[in-house]
């Protein structure tokens, strides 16, 4: 079964600073791919970045930037320069899809990390 | 920017009640789910839906869920007899395909409070 962890439920930073989001996942499946959601105090899930597990080079998407270390099993999620809009009381899942899935490929998220951004 | 929508945003129903939840999916996807967050908790999955019917759901969904796309464009979740630990917050998603790098998209979420 799919498993995704994410071992720092909250974590802080100084504005302008960048920040290390972790998270490992278990699967047996050789093709996947593995997302990256921000959910802001109002509730929303909103998407940040894509990585599939037969890409070559790291997913970069503006700050946003995931160091895939396939061997490991993690999808760490990286944020250049924090800047305040990047939480106030946010949540970052991890989540992951097995896109050889002809069933609807189901999302597996981890448990969130909250981050808080200081000034 | 196409955005998937849910309505109502925050619903109160007592126990026993009946309760539909409403989307309406990004016009040009084809794969739409329910999924489920227990405050304070991580996002489960419920359901994925594709050409009319279920492809698969997970171990919560038992007898008492049900989906519908009833027409065009709506995408409906019902739980028939609503229990306390229903009270979650409710998200529809929705992709263009099911097995590739696409992204879900989710809507804001439907909060439900049952009492």
């Amino acid at each position: 079964a799919q498993k995704i962890t994410q071992t720092q439920p909250g974590m802080f930073v100084q504005e302008k600073e960048a920040v290390t989001l972790d998270c490992t996942y278990d699967t047996s499946d050789q093709s996947y791919g593995l997302f990256w959601y921000k959910q802001p105090s109002s509730g929303e899930m909103i998407f940040l970045i894509y990585q599939g597990s037969y890409d070559e080079q790291n997913a970069t998407e503006g700050r946003y930037s995931l160091n895939f270390q396939k061997a490991r099993k993690s999808a760490n999620l990286v944020i250049s320069a924090s800047q305040l809009g990047d939480s106030a009381i946010a949540l970052y899942f991890c989540a992951m899809r097995d896109i050889a899935d002809n069933q609807g490929g189901k999302l597996i998220f981890g448990q969130g990390t909250e981050l808080s951004v200081k000034p | 920017e196409p955005e998937v929508t849910q309505t109502p945003s925050h619903q109160v129903t007592q126990m026993g009640q009946e309760v539909i939840l409403r989307c309406v999916p990004i016009s040009n996807h084809l794969y739409f789910y329910w999924y489920r967050q227990i405050l304070g908790q991580k996002v489960e999955f419920l359901v994925s839906f594709y050409n009319n019917e279920i492809s698969e759901k997970s171990e919560i969904f038992d007898d008492q869920f049900s989906v519908e796309r009833p027409d065009g464009s709506n995408f409906t979740l019902k739980i028939r007899s609503t229990k306390l630990e229903d009270s979650a917050m409710y998200f529809c998603a929705s992709s263009e395909v099911g097995f590739s790098n696409q992204p879900q998209h989710f809507g804001d979420g439907t909060r439900l409070s049952i009492l």
